[in-house]
C-alpha cells in the first residue's frame, strides 16, 4: 500500500517569512495529493490539492509543487500570518479508480511567531 | 463543499461499553470513510462505508470492534464496541465523490475511555 512521509514534524517561522513542508510517497499509481490544515479541536480542512498531470498550483499565499519522477510534493506558504499556525497534513490517493481513501503523512505543526 | 455533521462531538465512556457515532451529510455522496486520529498522531483509515453492503475494513480493523452502517447516501454510523482506554481517539467521518472530487471531513468525535 501507499506510504507517505512528511517533514519536518515541527516548524517555527517568524511572521512574514515563508514555510515549506515536504512529503514523499511510495505508490507510483497515486495521482491526487491534497493538503489539509487542522486547527485545535477541529477536523482537517482542505486548503489546496494537486493532481498528477500538474506540476504546480497556487492559491494566493499557498502553493503546492509536485515532482512525479521523484515522488515528492511540497507545500509553500508565503507571508505567513499567526492564523496560519496549525497542524498541516499531506495525503495521497488514487482518484478515479474507486480507491479514493487518503493515505496521510504524519503531520507538521507550524507555529508562526508574531 | 459538503457540510458534514458528526454527533456526538465528544464523549467520556466507561470501559467495556460501546459508543455509536453518527455522520450526516447535507448532500448525497458516493464515498464515506471513517478515520481514527490518536492523540497527537496522523489520520488512519478504519474503513470505507458502503451503501447497502458491508463496510470494507483496513488492515488492523475488524467489524466486530468497529461495526459500520450506511443505510443511504447521506448517513453513516460507526460504533466503537467494548471500549478500552486504547480506543481514546478522535474519530472522523469523511466524504468524497467517486471521481475527481475533494474529500471533506467532519469536525470529529473526541472519545475518552476511562
Amino acid at each position: 500500500g501507499e506510504n507517505v512521509e512528511q517533514h519536518p514534524s515541527t516548524l517555527s517561522v517568524q511572521e512574514g517569512d515563508s514555510a515549506v513542508i515536504k512529503c514523499t510517497y511510495s505508490d507510483s499509481a497515486s495521482n491526487y495529493f491534497p493538503w489539509y490544515k487542522q486547527e485545535l479541536g477541529k477536523g482537517p480542512q482542505l486548503i489546496i490539492d494537486i493532481r498528477s498531470n500538474v506540476g504546480e498550483k497556487k492559491d494566493q499565499r499557498i502553493a503546492v509543487t509536485l515532482n512525479k519522477t521523484a515522488k515528492h510534493f511540497s507545500l509553500h506558504i508565503t507571508e505567513t500570518q499567526p492564523e496560519d499556525s496549525a497542524v498541516y497534513f499531506c495525503a495521497a490517493s488514487r482518484r478515479g479508480t474507486g480507491a479514493n481513501n487518503l493515505f496521510f503523512g504524519t503531520g507538521t505543526r507550524l507555529t508562526v511567531i508574531p | 463543499s459538503a457540510v458534514i455533521s458528526q454527533k456526538p462531538s465528544r464523549d467520556i465512556c466507561q470501559r467495556g461499553t460501546s459508543l455509536t457515532i453518527q455522520c450526516q451529510v447535507d448532500s448525497q455522496v458516493t464515498m464515506m470513510f471513517w478515520y481514527r486520529q490518536q492523540p497527537g498522531q496522523s489520520l488512519t483509515l478504519i474503513a470505507t462505508a458502503n451503501q447497502g453492503s458491508e463496510a470494507t475494513y483496513e488492515s488492523g480493523f475488524v467489524i466486530d470492534k468497529f461495526p459500520i452502517s450506511r443505510p443511504n447516501l447521506t448517513f453513516s454510523t460507526l460504533t466503537v464496541s467494548n471500549m478500552s482506554p486504547e480506543d481514546s481517539s478522535i474519530y472522523l467521518c469523511s466524504v468524497a465523490g467517486l471521481r475527481d472530487t475533494e474529500a471533506f471531513f467532519g469536525q470529529g468525535t473526541r472519545l475518552t475511555v476511562v
